[in-house]
């Protein structure tokens, strides 16, 4: 079957750097996505990667091991705003094209 | 500005009645999506559909139904409401642009189904 496994939880101080862990088991794999989400509010898109090694887009960056099922998010400079629930998200193929299947998320409690 | 919109944000219902959630979007993407979100769960695929022809189910689409009546307009059909669909629900768009993996997401419906 497929599942995505992330920690629920992570508590970090800020200005510290952070990394949340994201391993899958899926049925195909095209790439892997993070998603953002404040409490009430929509998840907006982070990160893709599709080929193995580092993308980084200002603070945030995100790796991705094709062979060992496994990618993470880096959190660098930490704010307090940071504070949210990050979610992993394996794209794969699905009827007629490609679907997105979701982790649990990891809910990130940055600290003064 | 281009948009997901989602009508309404919130709705109180009870057992055994007919719910619609309804999805509009003006960003001219092709695909639309419904997800679910329950606490701990994450997010979960309900249905998807690639244009106005096309829908699939995705994870969990046992007591929805779904309708594309237009490519920007993806409407969500609880038949008969049961307690444990109360829920958080979001529709998503992607398209080709944005090589398709990014989604962009609505608001969010609040369903209680009591």
């Amino acid at each position: 079957g497929q599942s995505l496994e992330q920690p629920s939880e992570v508590t970090a101080v800020e200005g510290a750097i952070v990394q949340i862990n994201c391993t899958y088991q899926t049925s195909g794999f095209y790439g892997l996505s993070w998603y953002q989400q404040h409490d009430g509010g929509a998840p907006t898109f982070l990160s893709y990667n599709a080929l193995d090694g580092l993308e980084e887009t200002g603070r945030f960056s995100s790796f991705l091991s094709r062979s060992d099922s496994y990618g993470y998010l880096l959190l660098q400079e930490l704010q307090m705003k940071d504070s949210a629930s990050y979610f992993c998200a394996v794209r794969e193929p699905g009827t007629g094209g490609f679907k997105t299947i979701f982790g649990a998320g990891t809910r990130l409690f940055v600290k003064a | 500005d281009a948009d997901v919109t989602q009508t309404p944000r919130n709705r109180i219902t009870k057992t055994g009645k007919r719910i619609m959630l309804e999805c509009s979007q003006t960003k001219g993407h092709d695909r639309m999506y419904w997800y679910r979100q329950d606490p701990g769960l994450g997010l979960r695929l309900i249905y998807y559909s690639f244009d106005v022809k096309d829908i699939n189910k995705g994870e969990i689409s046992d007591g929805y139904s779904v309708s594309r009546q237009a490519q920007a307009k993806f409407s969500l059909s609880l038949e008969s409401a049961i307690p444990n669909q109360t829920a958080l629900y979001f529709c998503a768009t992607s398209d080709l642009k944005f090589g398709l993996y990014e989604q962009f997401f609505g608001p969010g419906t609040r369903l209680t189904v009591l």
